[in-house]
């Protein structure tokens, strides 16, 4: 069935560090794939996505890439502040045209 | 500014004894979606509308209702709930279907069950 795994599910980085959260997919045929900010007692928020004819692609400070052969994709943030904070989840749309998400990924950063 | 907005942000209510959770859209979406989100776990689609068009997950217990009266208003009714609906209910919209629509999601109403 489709299936989305998320790794680590949860993550401590040093202020000014680098953070990358990994999913994997079981689909071959996924070909969108967001990745979604969780802040306490708020509700998701998209904040990067990307398509399966993109390898990479860029906002800022935050990354995402995608292996189609490896099916697998990669959430990176650079340069991390306190206000990355939050819980991660990916995303991956299945023929289906739905959305299922990974486990998510609790992400501290320690000033 | 344009949004999706849910209330109440915190609803409590008695086993068995019904109740209403409702969401609204400034965005215009076509289509809106009903979440539940238990601590720590990945939202779980409940069901969803593209305009009037209801479509239920298979694993949505019976005991989940849903109405769409217009394009605006949605709402989440859970007829006897238990123990285990306790829970955040996320509710989101899309403007279509498929990968050039994002969902964007309301702040949810966290539900306690007493």
């Amino acid at each position: 069935g489709e299936n989305v795994e998320q790794h680590p599910s949860t993550l401590s980085v040093q202020e000014g560090d680098s953070a990358v959260i990994k999913c994997t997919y079981s689909d071959s045929a996924s070909n969108y794939f967001p990745w979604y900010k969780q802040e306490l007692g708020k509700g998701p928020q998209l904040i990067i996505d990307i398509r399966s004819n993109v390898g990479e692609k860029k906002d800022q400070r935050i990354a995402v890439t995608l292996n189609k052969t490896a099916k697998h994709f990669s959430l990176h943030i650079t340069e991390t502040q306190p206000e990355d904070s939050a819980v991660y989840f990916c995303a991956a749309e299945f023929g289906n045209e739905k959305l299922t998400f990974g486990t998510g990924t609790r992400l501290t950063i320690i000033p | 500014d344009a949004m999706v907005i849910q209330n109440p942000r915190y609803q409590v209510t008695q086993f068995g004894k019904p109740v209403t959770l409702s969401c609204s859209q400034t965005l215009n979406h076509n289509v809106m979606y009903w979440y539940q989100q238990k601590s720590s776990q990945a939202p779980k689609l409940l069901f969803h509308y593209y305009d009037k068009d209801f479509n239920n997950e298979a694993d949505t217990p019976d005991n989940f209702q849903s109405r769409r009266p217009n394009t605006s208003f949605c709402f989440l009714d859970i007829r006897s709930p238990g123990l285990g609906d306790a829970a955040m209910y996320l509710c989101a919209t899309s403007r279509d279907q498929g990968a050039y629509s994002p969902l964007h999601f309301g702040n949810g109403t966290r539900l306690t069950v007493t």
